[in-house]
């Protein structure tokens, strides 16, 4: 079936530094979304991304979808301690008619 | 203000017994879904339903069972059957599926099973 990695699966930074997280696909996607969840709540929609090689900005995080639709990336600039928490990635495929998530990216703060 | 309200936020039950939890939505979605979290892992998909009074098995449906009967309502009821049941149980809805609109989930339900 179809499998979503997400790496890595946690990362510690240093307020200020960059922070990047993956996300593959076993399969082509029709769309990516990225979500967000801090500690102790529940996952928020952050972004859609459906075109091959679409990029996507969202103050300093930016999105990518990969030429073939098989992976996406999140990038943040300048990380500041309100950014701690986990960002998942979720891929549609219309075959399988249903989103999989990836097992999520932990990121840690330190201020 | 419109949303997913899940209930209760902890509960607690003792094994051999089965329990439901409560989704209610008022954002007049066609689509609900059940999610199961466990700690370090991503959201797996326990069962969707985008009409009423319909509803399909998701990747983990064993032990699970649930009912669509009003549009704003998708209870889950864990089973006994259901051999490791503590987790986090996430609820969420969307605009219709097919499309792959975003979810929009509940706060949650802690379940702990003893």
């Amino acid at each position: 079936g179809q499998q979503v990695m997400q790496i890595p699966q946690y990362q510690h930074v240093q307020e200020g530094e960059d922070f990047t997280t993956y996300c593959n696909s076993s399969t082509t996607l029709s769309n990516i979304q990225w979500y967000k969840q801090r500690p102790g709540g529940h996952p928020v929609f952050l972004i859609q991304l459906v075109k091959s090689g679409e990029v996507k900005k969202q103050k300093r995080l930016t999105f990518q979808f990969g030429e073939a639709k098989k992976n996406s990336s999140l990038h943040i600039t300048a990380t500041q301690t309100t950014d701690v928490g986990t960002y998942f990635c979720a891929g549609y495929n219309t075959n399988a008619g249903k989103s999989t998530f990836g097992d999520g990216t932990t990121l840690t703060v330190k201020p | 203000d419109g949303g997913i309200t899940q209930s209760p936020k902890y509960l607690f039950r003792k094994e051999g017994q089965n329990v439901t939890l409560s989704c209610e939505q008022n954002l007049n979605h066609d689509a609900m879904y059940w999610y199961r979290q466990d700690p370090g892992q991503g959201l797996r998909l326990i069962y969707y339903s985008q009409i009423v009074n319909d509803f399909q098995k998701g990747d983990i449906a064993e032990g699970y069972s649930v009912s669509r009967e009003k549009k704003e309502s998708f209870p889950l009821t864990v089973t006994s059957a259901q051999k490791n049941p503590t987790a986090f149980y996430l609820c969420a809805s969307s605009m219709w599926r097919r499309s792959n609109s975003p979810l929009h989930f509940g706060n949650g339900t802690r379940l702990t099973v003893t």
